[in-house]
């Protein structure tokens, strides 16, 4: 498996604290993604990152904000955590044009 | 916008049956086709890709994808499928291109094998 750590793997939070999730890597990918998981969604794009500093949004990015200030490191900050929140959040990346790699996942419940 | 659509949401099989989940993918460019496989409680594993040349890839524990392009579809198939097959497949599309940063994911067909 590629060198992807997601810290933590599990987080039990109150609504409307904020939360932030930590992607770790070690094979120098360029690419950075955060997903988010749901039964009957699949995997959904929250963010992605094309280089240091370099971020855009996917498809359900509100709510949610990234950084990525070395490119080791993607975080992800839930400003102030919803119900609707609650979900495994997977982070992956991507060397140029290769395969995805995905980290084990974090399991956030929101109450 | 790339999307890719999985047909089937969940698919139950006995052992040895042949097996065939449906994927057809929007964008209308040179992609990147993927599938990938989630064991119960575990994450993303890539199973099989396309990136050019023989449309037919093979990939790891006996899968098998036909990307016909005319179609936009990418199938994936084994032939006898067994128990520990048991699993949740996702198809995923990357644009090839310049900028081919966004993979983008079905929502994923979970297949329950009976022994």
């Amino acid at each position: 498996d590629a060198g992807i750590t997601q810290s933590p793997r599990h987080k039990v939070t109150e609504t409307g604290t904020p939360v932030t999730l930590r992607c770790h890597q070690t094979e120098n990918h360029r690419y950075m993604y955060w997903y988010r998981q749901d039964p009957g969604h699949g995997l959904r794009l929250i963010h992605y990152s094309y280089g240091v500093k370099d971020t855009d949004k996917g498809e359900v990015s509100d709510g949610y904000s990234v950084s990525r200030s070395k490119t080791e490191d993607f975080l992800l900050t839930l400003e102030s955590a919803t119900s609707s929140q609650t979900s495994v959040y997977f982070c992956a990346t991507k060397p140029g044009t290769g395969d995805a790699f995905f980290g084990q996942g974090t399991r956030l419940t929101v109450v | 916008a790339q999307s890719v659509s999985q047909h089937n949401h969940h698919v139950i099989l006995s052992e040895a049956a042949s097996l065939e989940l449906g994927c057809n993918y929007s964008y209308g460019g040179t992609v990147n086709l993927f599938w990938y496989v989630q064991y119960p409680g575990q994450h993303l594993q890539l199973l099989l890709k396309y990136f050019s040349g023989d449309p037919l890839v093979k990939g790891i524990k006996g899968f098998e994808a036909e990307f016909i392009k005319s179609k936009f579809s990418f199938n994936l198939r084994k032939p006898s499928v067994q128990w520990s097959d048991t699993a949740e497949y996702f198809c995923a599309v990357t644009d090839s291109g310049a900028g081919s940063y966004q993979l983008t994911f079905g929502k994923g067909t979970k297949l329950s094998v009976i022994p």
